[in-house]
Parts: C-alpha cells; structure tokens; sequence
C-alpha cells in the first residue's frame, strides 16, 4: 500500500536504552520529517531530510540521531532515552500539496 | 519556537453551526497549511494557502490569510458531529521545508 508507515506503534523502554523508531515511505517523496508532539507545545521538529545522505536539525535534535541511506527510509534514534523523552512521534513526507504523516509512534521511558 | 499560534485553544458547537479558527504567525511566510488530527491519528492536510493568496476553498472549508496581520482563519460551515478533531495551522516561515505548527484548537461537534 502506498504511504507512510511508522513502526513500532507503541514503545515502552527503559532510561539509558537505545531505540530507533521507524520510519517507512513508498512515494520517493525527497523530504521527510521528524515531529514530536507533546500537550501544550504541538507539534516540534526534531530533524529533517532533504534527501539520501542529507540531514538537518530542527527545533529540538537533542539526543536524537537520524540517518537517510535510502529515501524511503528515515530513522530515528535516541541514543540514551530520558523521561523527557516520552512523546509521540510523527514521522512525515513532503509534496507539493503538503505533508503526509505516519500514524504515530507512542514512545514512553520509564 | 511555534511559529502559528490557534486561537481558542478549545471550542465547543453544536452541529449544523459554523466554526472558525484563527491563527496567527510572527515573520513572512511563503505558505500557510491547515491540518486536522483526530483523537490518537496522524494530521491529516486540509488546505495550502499561497502568501499571494486571499482565500481559497475545499468543499466546507474556507480558508482566509491575511499577510499585513500575519494572521489567517479556517471556517469549516455546516459542521458535523465528525468534524470533531484538533486543527493547527502550520508556516513555512524557517524555510520551505522546515513546517512549524502551533499548539492547535480543539474542536468539538455535538451532536
């Protein structure tokens, strides 16, 4: 099926511990998002990919690691999770018309 | 920093009434988009408006933006009860593919 996929839906993991959240588009759309989303600050960028190899910071990339061998394929990474950390996490890919977003990853550190 | 800021943060209509959100942004924009998300969803995109553009529509949806207020409005008309959902408006304002969104209103329609 065409669109953007995101795995796992749900994650619970433990302070100090590593975890990538996926991210998966089928369009070849050249760039792609991550936002956190957190009550009473919206939505937050966190990194974007302008292409394969290309990668940028956004608002807050603290403690975040992307990577972007292929266009489909934009993974995150917490390289040391914090409870600062549990959020919902939105991976998304832009067009013309707009951007397309996954459905979420619901990530919480204990 | 958010860049949009909607404005009321919650609003509650009966259905069949119109519903309008505002949002506002502090620095020049090349386009502005609205989004929808329902409860535990991804954002969903509604409508793009242009910095040279006035209005534009899709289906109940109007879509206002005035650039000397740095200020734009979505109008859903005859809403329903599933319309029910958070909107935010989002600017490019950082630059074209850096979106940022604002904390959203909250809409509910009851039936």
């Amino acid at each position: 099926d065409a669109g953007i996929t995101q795995s796992p839906r749900y994650k619970i993991t433990e302070t100090g511990r590593q975890v990538t959240l996926m991210c998966h588009q089928t369009w070849s759309h050249s760039y792609m998002f991550w936002y956190r989303q957190d009550l009473g600050h919206g939505l937050r960028l966190i990194y974007y990919s302008a292409a394969a190899d290309i990668t940028d910071k956004g608002e807050v990339p603290d403690g975040y690691v992307v990577s972007r061998s292929k266009t489909e394929n934009f993974p995150l990474t917490l390289e040391s999770a914090t409870r600062s950390q549990t959020s919902v996490y939105f991976c998304a890919s832009a067009s013309m018309d707009g951007y397309t977003f996954g459905s979420g990853t619901r990530l919480t550190v204990v | 920093s958010q860049q949009g800021e909607e404005d009321p943060q919650a609003l509650s209509i009966q259905e069949g009434e119109n519903a309008t959100m505002n949002c506002s942004y502090k620095t020049s924009i090349n386009n502005l988009q609205w989004y929808r998300q329902n409860s535990g969803r991804g954002l969903v995109h509604l409508i793009l408006i242009r910095s040279n553009e006035r209005e534009k529509h899709s289906g109940r949806l109007r879509v206002t933006l005035d650039t000397s207020k740095k200020s734009s409005s979505l109008l859903i008309t005859a809403s329903r009860a599933a319309d029910t959902a958070s909107y935010f408006c989002a600017t490019d304002a950082y630059n074209n593919n850096d979106m940022r969104f604002g904390a959203g209103t909250r809409l509910t329609v009851k039936p």
